[in-house]
């Protein structure tokens, strides 16, 4: 595709559920990018891959979260026992490499009631 | 140490005025300084991007300015349009690392 597609774009669960949440890059983009977007607020880092490897996971919050992408590729981000607070919009950004723009995809808005 | 101040939180303009978006930051750490607009059910898109060598950039009716001493960049819109209209967020990445920090956003409306 020409962009950064997220599945599913919007995910409602109710607390103590698990979810899944798809992150597909741009082809050939070896940097890939998980934020989390509150409302009405910029986007803040969750963690960072370079290829397969997970060279950041400073921001995610909790042991809850956890990501992977294990091909270099796809990028799949989980949340386990999803609480009120979790509810966000989830940005996946995929770059060329290092210091290249980010570009995001639209996003995966997740509701936990 | 790692935020990036951003303001207004909104801000009206009317069609063919200047828009000006401010952001400031503390840490002499970070060295790219990008602007993202995002509309709403969108993700952010990058509008323009600075580096702390240059002073000012200017890309069509989009201007930053860089004050490396005040420790400061703001965003200039030229000739507003209602397509403008969008949330607009700073951002900035440490030198060496990948991740950007965001500020907290403004919300421009141009009116017709």
């Amino acid at each position: 595709g020409a962009g950064v597609s997220q599945s599913p774009r919007y995910k409602v669960a109710k607390r103590g559920q698990d979810v899944a949440l798809r992150c597909d890059p741009i082809s050939g983009h070896v940097s890939l990018f998980w934020y989390q977007q509150a409302l009405g607020q910029g986007p803040e880092f969750l963690t960072y891959f370079q290829n397969e490897a997970q060279l950041d996971k400073s921001g995610l919050p909790s042991d809850r979260f956890f990501a992977e992408r294990p091909e270099g590729s796809v990028s799949t981000l989980k949340i386990q026992r999803t609480q009120q607070e979790d509810s966000a919009v989830y940005l996946c950004a995929s770059s060329l490499g290092l210091a290249n723009e980010q570009f995001f995809g639209p996003g995966t808005r997740l509701t936990v009631l | 140490q790692q935020q990036v101040k951003q303001s207004p939180q909104s801000l009206i303009v009317q069609k063919g005025g200047i828009s000006i978006i401010n952001c400031a930051y503390e840490n002499t750490a970070f060295d790219y300084f990008p602007w993202y607009q995002q509309f709403p059910g969108k993700g952010p898109a990058l509008l323009i991007a600075i580096r702390p060598d240059v002073s000012e950039k200017k890309e069509g009716r989009f201007t930053i300015s860089f004050n490396k001493s005040a420790k400061q960049f703001s965003l200039h819109i030229m000739d507003s349009q209602p397509g403008d209209s969008a949330t607009y967020f700073c951002a900035a990445r440490i030198k060496g690392f990948q991740k950007l920090v965001f500020g907290t956003g403004t919300r421009l409306l141009v009116s017709p």
